[in-house]
């Protein structure tokens, strides 16, 4: 059965990096993911796709202070030079055939 | 650009269907490259995703909804409807994903439905 799971919060410092994790089930290392930002009151955001080898596709109009990565059956969402605008949820969401999951997402705060 | 919006009542009573509309403008839903989706959120809570159409009426539906989903498409009107029976309060969100890689690329902006006596 396919599952995403995410870390519920995390933090970190005005202008500072930090880095999402998504993991996959077991089984699953080879899955692409998609990230998504959900401001506070907003609807969801788009963000990027990332495949297993690391590759990503971003949506129109994401900064290059979003990119994304990969090992094993992690996949990764990493945030440079935060800004306050950063301070959202962010969801992880994958598929399989006909199935669509998502991940309970991390509420990021900027300190 | 192309662009998604979902309209319906903001308040269905607990035996009734709720029923929402997605009209997609700037682009035509009848096209192989997409499938057209529902995802719900309750308050407080995280996504959850519905089922998905394509133009021609291929569909896919959660399985733990499946039961209680219809969703369709009409091509005339450039719209997809959900159907739901037994609804819980939650926003509604209708997006797109590419038919090959279901990643959602584009999303409405959400309409809130309140279930409620």
């Amino acid at each position: 059965q396919l599952v995403v799971t995410q870390s519920p919060s995390a933090s970190a410092s005005l202008g500072a990096s930090v880095r999402l994790t998504c993991t996959l089930s077991s089984g699953r290392s080879t899955y692409a993911i998609a990230w998504h930002q959900q401001q506070p009151g907003k609807g969801p955001r788009y963000l990027m796709k990332i495949n297993s080898d690391g590759t990503h596709n971003k949506g129109d109009g994401i900064p290059d202070r979003f990119s994304g990565s990969t090992s094993g059956a992690e996949r990764y969402l990493t945030i440079s030079s935060l800004q306050s605008e950063d301070e959202a949820d962010y969801y992880c969401q994958s598929w399989d055939t006909g199935i669509q999951v998502f991940g309970g997402g991390t509420k990021l705060t900027v300190l | 650009q192309v662009q998604l919006q979902e309209s319906g009542p903001g308040l269905v009573r607990p035996s009734e269907t709720l029923s929402l509309t997605c009209t997609v403008s700037g682009g035509s839903i009848s096209t192989t490259s997409h499938y057209w989706g529902w995802i719900r959120q309750p308050p407080g809570k995280g996504l959850e995703w519905i089922g998905s159409i394509n133009y021609s009426g291929d569909t896919y539906y959660n399985p733990s909804l499946k039961s209680r989903v219809t969703i369709s498409v009409d091509t005339s009107k450039n719209q997809v409807s959900l159907k739901l029976t037994a609804a819980d309060t939650a926003v509604y969100y209708c997006a797109r994903h590419p038919s090959r890689y279901w990643n959602f690329d584009l999303w409405g902006r959400g309409t809130l439905v309140t279930v409620s006596s």
